[in-house]
């Protein structure tokens, strides 16, 4: 079946740190990734995609590209802030029948101080 | 409202009582979806609608969850008989077709149940 696996945390930067969380993935085919956020007390939300080998996601400062080789999809920030402390899911669409069907990690909480 | 909307935002009840949490999602969204996320751990898919009906129904982990969405707007999920086990974070999504891949899909902040 599909699965992710992100870095445990918590992890805890200064500001203007340079952040990776690690993402690996085991799928069959081709599927889309994702990373979602979750602040705190809010819903979680997109923040960046790749919907193919070699794409590359970024929003925010943060970017993530597609490695089919290594089945990875690693996240990065240069610099990071203390308004990024959050949690971070790594996740997976399946290509093909079942493709609504998301499958994500287990979360990385960040948090950043001043 | 501009987001999706979930009811209660926490749920307190004893084993083996009856449950249902609501879901309000984007006004136009057609697809709707449910997760469950346990402590430490990622959400995990129970169902998904197009429409009114269920198109997906796999990841209900057994017969005393159910959900509805009648009208194809407003989605309940039903727990019956419920057992410690089932306490988790419970997570409605909506999107404006089936994400087919794109993954956007926009998240209510949760009904987070508590079974004693």
């Amino acid at each position: 079946g599909n699965s992710v696996t992100q870095m445990e945390g918590p992890v805890t930067l200064s500001e203007e740190a340079f952040l990776t969380i690690n993402c690996t993935y085991t799928a069959t085919g081709y599927p889309s990734l994702f990373w979602y956020v979750q602040y705190p007390g809010e819903g979680l939300q997109l923040l960046l995609k790749a919907t193919k080998a070699d794409d590359k996601g970024s929003n925010k400062g943060f970017e993530a590209t597609y490695r089919k080789e290594t089945t990875s999809f690693h996240l990065e920030k240069g610099s990071v802030q203390v308004s990024d402390s959050a949690v971070y899911f790594c996740a997976l669409s399946p290509s093909g029948a079942g493709s609504y069907q998301l499958t994500f990690g287990k979360g990385t909480k960040l948090s950043v101080i001043p | 409202g501009a987001g999706v909307s979930q009811t209660p935002s926490n749920k307190v009840t004893e084993k083996g009582k009856y449950v249902e949490l609501r879901c309000d999602p984007i006004s136009g969204h057609t697809a709707l979806y449910w997760y469950r996320q346990s402590l430490g751990q990622g959400p995990e898919f129970l169902i998904y609608f197009q429409g009114t009906g269920a198109a997906d129904d796999s990841g209900l982990p057994n017969d005393r969850f159910f959900a509805v969405r009648p009208e194809g707007s407003v989605s309940t999920l039903k727990i019956q008989r419920t057992e410690r086990g089932d306490s988790a974070v419970y997570l409605c999504a909506s999107s404006l077709y089936s994400s087919g891949g794109r993954g956007e899909l926009f998240f209510g902040e949760g009904s987070r149940l508590t079974v004693l």
